[in-house]
């Protein structure tokens, strides 16, 4: 099945830096990459995704960019604010063409004042 | 507020004994998954249903099963629990084509003891 790697497992960044995550796959066919957010005692909420037909996607302050040659994505975080602080999940789907998403391990970002 | 219902929130038992975890999956969408939650593991799939069927299946213990009724709720029923079955479980929904968002429900909480 598919394999998603995920790192840095945490990641610590002063407010106001940016935070970089970055993941790979497995499954040359994948072709959609969402990223989700996990706040304590919350389920894991969608906070952008790209597809295989675009480079790069944004949304206000966060950035997703794939390099399907490469088999990786990263989600970047500018201007990070302690709202941000959270475990953050990259996800692809399982092969062939199934709904069901596989999760990497998670990255705790904590953003300090 | 995702949409998606899990009850209950919190749930403790002894070794040995049987829960059922229960899913309502938001208004529309036919699919239901399942994942259990631990901290070294991350967010592992454990089984989807589409419609009332089996649709596909990660690393679930042969002693969990799951279902999904004709009003699309689903259940994961944990049998001959055990310590390490300690774990947050969620359920998520989407409308099951590929490359959709799944929404998250808040998660059931199982500490057996």
């Amino acid at each position: 099945g598919e394999n998603v790697e995920q790192h840095p497992s945490t990641l610590s960044v002063q407010e106001g830096d940016s935070a970089v995550i970055k993941c790979t796959y497995s499954d040359s066919a994948s072709n959609y990459f969402p990223w989700y957010k996990q706040e304590l005692g919350k389920g894991p909420q969608l906070i952008i995704d790209i597809r295989s037909n675009v480079g790069e996607k944004k949304d206000q302050r966060i950035a997703v960019t794939l390099n399907k040659t490469a088999k990786h994505f990263s989600l970047h975080i500018t201007e990070t604010q302690p709202e941000d602080s959270a475990v953050y999940f990259c996800a692809a789907p399982l092969p062939r063409g199934y709904s069901t998403l596989t999760f990497g391990k998670g990255t705790m970002l904590l953003v300090s004042p | 507020d995702s949409g998606v219902t899990q009850t209950p929130k919190h749930l403790i038992t002894a070794t040995g004994q049987r829960v059922t975890l229960r899913c309502s999956p938001r208004s529309g969408d036919l699919s239901v998954y399942w994942y259990q939650q631990s901290l070294d593991q991350g967010l592992q799939f454990l089984i989807q249903y589409y419609n009332g069927e089996e649709r596909a299946k990660g690393n679930i213990l042969e002693r969990f099963s799951a279902q999904q009724f004709p009003d699309l709720h689903s259940e994961l029923n944990l049998s001959s629990l055990e310590l390490g079955d300690s774990a947050l479980y969620f359920c998520a929904s989407s409308g099951g084509t590929p490359n959709t968002e799944a929404f998250f429900g808040q998660g059931t909480r199982l500490t057996v003891v």
